[in-house]
């Protein structure tokens, strides 16, 4: 049964910093990766899909790379601003359901950017 | 792309009742997915609705707690049945489109 783990589980930086995320499945059977934004009290914002064959996906300030085999991927944030403070959710897509299947989320990181 | 709309966005239901929330999707798509999140957790599928057929559900829910209906390729309902404090969540459809998928803005129920 896959399942999705995401460290930390929470994250306070100042504003400016870079920083990780990290997210790790059990199942390396994966059709691919997704991370999204939730705010609180809100539904969820695709930030960046990777496919199973790529490694890495890059939109602004975000980059989220894929190590398949190793289970792993991160979403780095350079230059971090109040405004990126959310819960960044992983979410994978097993590999049998392909474009129709569903996805299976971790817990989430919850960041916290101070000015 | 596909752009969700989810009602109620939000709702304070008594101990008991029922609820039901709506899911319109802007284009025809074949798969709709259920979600719920409860607090502090992360997302867990309920079940997947396909248009003509009955919905599939996952581990740990039921149809009779979760009636689900799905009358055309565009609109879907989930309807929260005899509904007790630990079904305060928020309930999201979702959509899958190209390799993605979409989600709406979510249905924030508390139950008290």
């Amino acid at each position: 049964k896959q399942e999705v783990t995401q460290i930390p589980a929470a994250l306070s930086v100042p504003e400016g910093e870079n920083l990780v995320l990290n997210c790790s499945f059990t199942d390396s059977a994966i059709y691919n990766l997704q991370w999204f934004r939730q705010d609180p009290g809100k539904g969820l914002t695709s930030l960046l899909l990777i496919q199973s064959s790529q490694r890495e996906q890059t939109s602004g300030r975000l980059n989220a790379s894929l190590d398949k085999s190793s289970g792993r991927s991160t979403l780095y944030i350079a230059a971090s601003q109040p405004g990126d403070s959310a819960t960044y959710l992983c979410a994978v897509r097993p590999e049998y359901g392909g474009s129709q299947g569903n996805l299976i989320f971790g817990k989430g990181t919850k960041l916290s950017v101070k000015p | 792309s596909a752009v969700i709309s989810q009602k109620p966005s939000r709702d304070i239901c008594q101990r008991g009742t029922s609820l039901t929330i709506q899911c319109q999707v802007d284009s025809q798509v074949t798969m709709m997915f259920w979600y719920r999140q409860q607090p502090g957790q992360s997302l867990t599928l309920i079940a997947t609705a396909n248009q003509g057929s009955e919905a599939t559900y996952e581990s740990g829910f039921v149809i009779d707690k979760f009636p689900i209906s799905r009358p055309n390729l565009t609109f879907s309902t989930l309807t929260v049945s005899n509904m007790s404090p630990e079904d305060s969540s928020i309930y999201l459809c979702s959509v899958p489109s190209g390799n993605t998928i979409y989600f709406g803005e979510g249905s924030w129920l508390t139950v008290v």
